[in-house]
C-alpha cells in the first residue's frame, strides 16, 4: 500500500519568510509525528498527534514552529519567520498500534534550505 | 530520560564480512528498541524492533539484533555484508506510544 508522503520534497526560502510542510500519513494510522534531521543536532522529535488528544508539542524549538492535523489525517508543519538554523530535513512518521507499542513509518522528508 | 549511544560514527567492512553495529540504551522503564536504515536522500526504513516478545529479533535484509538487558545493549548484526547494505543506521528507543529517541547514527561502508 501507499506509504507516508510529504510535500514538497525540497523547499528553498529566504530568511524571514513563512513555510508550510505537508504530511499525508498512511491510511488508518492514528498517530503522526514530526522530526527534524540536521547535521548538528541529529534526529530530533518535534511534535506528536494521537487521535483526538491534545498534541505533544514538547519538541518544538520555538514559538515560530506550529503544526496542525486536520480530520485526523493530513498534517501541516508551519515555520514562521524562517531562520538559517531552520535548514534541515523535516521527517514525518505515522504509526499504528501493534501489541503494546506503536511502530513508526517514515516519509521521505522535506529538505528545507533557508538562505 | 531515555538515551541511545551508537559507538562508531563510521564502520567499514568488506563485502561478505560480518556486520556489527553497536547500540547501548538508557531507559528508566522497559524499553522498546528499533533499528532504522536510511539510504541517501531517503527517509528512514524500519529494519527491526524489540518489544519484549523475544530477545533475538530478526529483521529485513538478513539483519538481526539481540536485546541484552544486563548490558543495556541492542547491537545490530548481519553475517555477510552486501554492497547494497551501505547506508546510515539509526538505533532508537521509546517508552511505547511515545516519541523515538535516536542515536547519532552509524554510517556503514562496504568495500568490494
Amino acid at each position: 500500500g501507499a506509504g507516508v508522503s510529504q510535500s514538497p520534497s525540497n523547499k528553498v526560502t529566504e530568511k524571514g519568510k513563512d513555510v508550510e510542510l505537508r504530511c499525508d500519513p498512511i491510511s488508518g494510522h492514528t498517530a503522526l509525528y514530526w522530526y527534524r534531521q540536521s547535521l548538528g543536532q541529529g534526529l530530533e522529535f518535534l511534535i506528536y498527534f494521537q487521535g483526538n488528544s491534545a498534541p505533544d508539542k514538547s519538541g518544538l524549538p520555538s514559538d515560530r514552529f506550529s503544526a496542525e492535523r486536520t480530520g485526523g489525517s493530513v498534517s501541516t508543519l508551519t515555520i514562521q519567520r524562517t531562520q538559517q538554523e531552520d535548514s534541515a530535513v523535516y521527517l514525518c512518521a505515522s504509526s499504528f498500534i501493534e501489541g503494546d507499542t506503536d511502530t513508526q513509518y517514515f516519509g521521505p522528508g522535506t529538505r528545507l534550505t533557508v538562505l | 530520560a531515555q538515551s541511545v549511544t551508537q559507538l562508531g560514527s563510521h564502520v567499514s567492512v568488506s563485502e561478505g564480512a560480518l556486520v556489527l553495529l553497536r547500540c547501548n540504551y538508557s531507559s528508566s522503564v522497559p524499553p522498546y528498541l528499533f533499528w532504522y536504515v536510511q539510504y541517501p536522500n531517503q527517509g528512514l526504513q524500519l529494519l527491526l524492533k524489540y518489544t519484549s516478545a523475544a530477545t533475538l529479533v530478526k529483521g529485513i535484509n538478513g539483519f538481526e539484533a539481540e536485546f541484552k538487558k544486563s548490558e543495556t545493549s541492542f547491537h545490530l548484526t548481519k553475517p555477510s555484508a552486501h554492497m547494497s547494505d551501505a547506508a546510515e543506521y539509526f538505533c532508537a528507543v521509546s517508552e511505547g506510544f511515545q516519541k523515538l529517541v535516536f542515536g547519532t547514527g552509524t554510517r556503514l561502508l562496504v568495500s568490494p
